[in-house]
Parts: C-alpha cells; sequence; structure tokens
C-alpha cells in the first residue's frame, strides 16, 4: 500500500519569500503520478502542480516548483514570492497504476504567509 | 459551467438520523468519488465511481451507501448516521482516473450529535 508522509504540520513565511513544503512517499511502483493540492480558508481544493514520475524534468508553474527525487521517493514544493493569497493547507498526493482510483493524501501542511 | 456542485453545504444529525449528500458535475467526467476530510488525516476515498450505474468501495467505505444513476449525479447516503461520522465530506469529477485533475466540489461540513 502507497503511504504519503508530510511531516511540517504547520509553516510560516514572510511575504515576498521562498518556502518549500516537503513530502515523501512509499511505493514499489514505478509509473505513478504526484500532486500538491491547495485548500484556502474556503475549502476548495486546488490543484497546484502534478508530475509524473517518468519525467525527469521537475514540473513548474509560474512561483510553484517541485523537487522530485525519485529514488528518495521525495516530492517537495517550492513556492517563490511568497503572496498572502497563498495562505492555505497544502496537500501531497500520490497515484499509482495499481493503487485503483484511489488518490493518496498526505496529512497536510498549514502554510501561513505573514505580511 | 458551475462545474462541481454539493448540497447541502452544512447539516447537524442526530445519531441514528439518516441523510444523503448530493453532488453534481456539469464537465461530462465518468469518473466521480467522495472524500471525507478529518485533521490531520488528509482526505480519504469512501466510495468512487467508474461511469454510470457503476460504483466501488474506497479506503473507508463502511456506514455510507452511493448511487450513480445518472452520469451527471453521484450521491452519498448515510442510513444511521454516528458521531464517527462528524466530518467534512468533498465529492471530486475527473475525466480519467489518476493522471487526469481531479475537480473538488465546496464541501460539506457534517455533524453528528
Amino acid at each position: 500500500a502507497q503511504t504519503v508522509t508530510q511531516s511540517q504540520p504547520e509553516m510560516s513565511v514572510q511575504e515576498a519569500e521562498t518556502v518549500t513544503l516537503s513530502c515523501t512517499y512509499d511505493t514499489s511502483e514505478n509509473n505513478y503520478y504526484l500532486f500538491w493540492y491547495k485548500q484556502p480558508p474556503s475549502r476548495q481544493m486546488i490543484l497546484v502542480i502534478r508530475q509524473e514520475a517518468y519525467k525527469q524534468q521537475n514540473a513548474t508553474e509560474n512561483r510553484f516548483s517541485v523537487n522530485f527525487q525519485k529514488a528518495a521517493k521525495s516530492f517537495s514544493l517550492k513556492i517563490s514570492d511568497s503572496q498572502l493569497g497563498d495562505t492555505a493547507m497544502y496537500f501531497c498526493a500520490f497515484w499509482g497504476g495499481t493503487s485503483g482510483s484511489r488518490l493518496t493524501f498526505g496529512e497536510g501542511t498549514q502554510l501561513t504567509v505573514n505580511p | 459551467n458551475a462545474g462541481v456542485t454539493q448540497t447541502p453545504k452544512f447539516r447537524v444529525l442526530k445519531t441514528g438520523q439518516s441523510m444523503t449528500l448530493l453532488c453534481a458535475q456539469d464537465m461530462n467526467h465518468e469518473y466521480m468519488y467522495w472524500y471525507r476530510q478529518d485533521p490531520g488525516m488528509g482526505l480519504r476515498l469512501i466510495h468512487y465511481s467508474v461511469g454510470e450505474g457503476t460504483t466501488a468501495k474506497g479506503e473507508v467505505p463502511d456506514g455510507y451507501n452511493v448511487s450513480r444513476l445518472k452520469k451527471q449525479n453521484f450521491l452519498l447516503g448515510l442510513e444511521s448516521a454516528a458521531p464517527s461520522q462528524t466530518s467534512v465530506y468533498f465529492c471530486a469529477s475527473s475525466y480519467e482516473e489518476g493522471i487526469h485533475e481531479q475537480y473538488f466540489g465546496p464541501g460539506t461540513r457534517l455533524t453528528v450529535t
């Protein structure tokens, strides 16, 4: 069974600075996908970024980028130039071909961006 | 295009009461999912559906039933609510599984007293 671990329950960062959220996972599969979802106070889950395991290049979406280390089973999210609107709970999630239709989520990291 | 909608947004039940949560999507997605979110545990899959007329169990299916009579709707039922079912429930849909983005509804906060 797959597991996803986010070891930082809470983090804070000053506006305009850079912050990195950690995620590790455990799987025996070779082909899988990793995601970061954002959940602001409105509760709406929003996909931030996606990484295919077979791609060596790290995914990037504007101020959001990942550091994908397949051998270490690590998938961290870097937020550059943090904005107040980035304040949210961030979830790391894993999907593998043999896990059926189940996205496995980590416990979440509450990020607060301070002015 | 409303995306994924959920009804109701909030509900308080007494132990033993029943209720149905409605999820609707207007994106013509095949796959639909019900998750529950509890503090410190992320989201856990309750049931899912890979198409109209189909349902399957997820990680935590006990105490819940689902139906997918129409492609755009996915219903989650609690036949006899228990305090352990106090949670925030999210519905999601996707075109296909896994590699395709799951679009989430706004959630339903359910309290069972």
